[in-house]
């Protein structure tokens, strides 16, 4: 979506490595957010930010961090890539739910991890 | 805590009939509530919302939601199906607890349309 890119846009990356995702903004967005989405589950809340060096986790938080340096970018890491978490991850920014009803979505990265 | 259930991972429809899609939600106070749509390979789009106001609200390609909070239901429906309208579609809610800014999806619905 225009104002909102991630990337990579796909990745095939090794059991053990480290994987750093990117989501960048230009709509300055004070909320952004992470989420992964799998078969059966929907969409699931990784780590959200509400602001720069503000973050908190969701309810899938285990084996990803994440950082806030600038208002425009915010990076997921998976610490130490596993199978489970090959997923489709989604990025999505937000001015605030109340004032404008809801999220915009970025196109996604595709991770496999072998 | 919030959560939302829809009703049927997969719903099939002819071209021109009704679209009906469920969804339900578990909130102790009257939460906001979102319908996406995924195309493939694509991320999500906003359909529509429903945060105070007019229960009955309507969306972009023809779609509308009414919240009937004595059912906590939050139904899609679309009087006519179009091929274009195949897709996946989620159903969200956010409430007081999470400051409202924080989005729980159901499982999503995938609606299949055919000639």
């Amino acid at each position: 979506d225009a104002g909102i890119t991630q990337s990579p846009r796909h990745k095939v990356t090794e059991t053990g490595t480290p994987v750093t995702l990117r989501c960048h903004q230009t709509e300055n967005h004070r909320y952004m957010y992470w989420y992964r989405q799998d078969p059966g589950h929907g969409l699931r809340l990784i780590h959200y930010s509400y602001g720069v060096k503000d973050t908190d986790k969701g309810e899938v938080s285990d084996g990803y961090s994440v950082s806030r340096s600038k208002t425009e970018d915010f990076l997921l890491t998976l610490e130490s890539a596993t199978s489970s978490q090959t997923s489709v991850y989604f990025c999505a920014i937000s001015e605030g739910v109340q004032d404008t009803g809801g999220y915009t979505f970025g196109s996604g990265t595709r991770l496999t991890v072998v | 805590a919030q959560s939302v259930t829809q009703l049927g991972s997969h719903v099939s429809v002819s071209e021109g009939a009704l679209v009906l899609l469920r969804c339900n939600y578990s909130s102790s106070v009257p939460p906001y509530l979102f319908w996406y749509v995924q195309y493939p390979n694509q991320g999500l789009q906003l359909l529509l919302k429903y945060t105070t106001g007019a229960t009955l609200v309507k969306g972009i390609n023809g779609f509308e939601a009414e919240f009937k909070k004595s059912e906590t239901s939050f139904h899609l429906t679309k009087p006519s199906a179009h091929m274009s309208d195949a897709a996946e579609y989620f159903c969200a809610v956010s409430g007081v607890n999470t400051g409202f800014q924080k989005l729980v999806f159901g499982t999503g619905t995938r609606l299949l349309v055919s000639p």
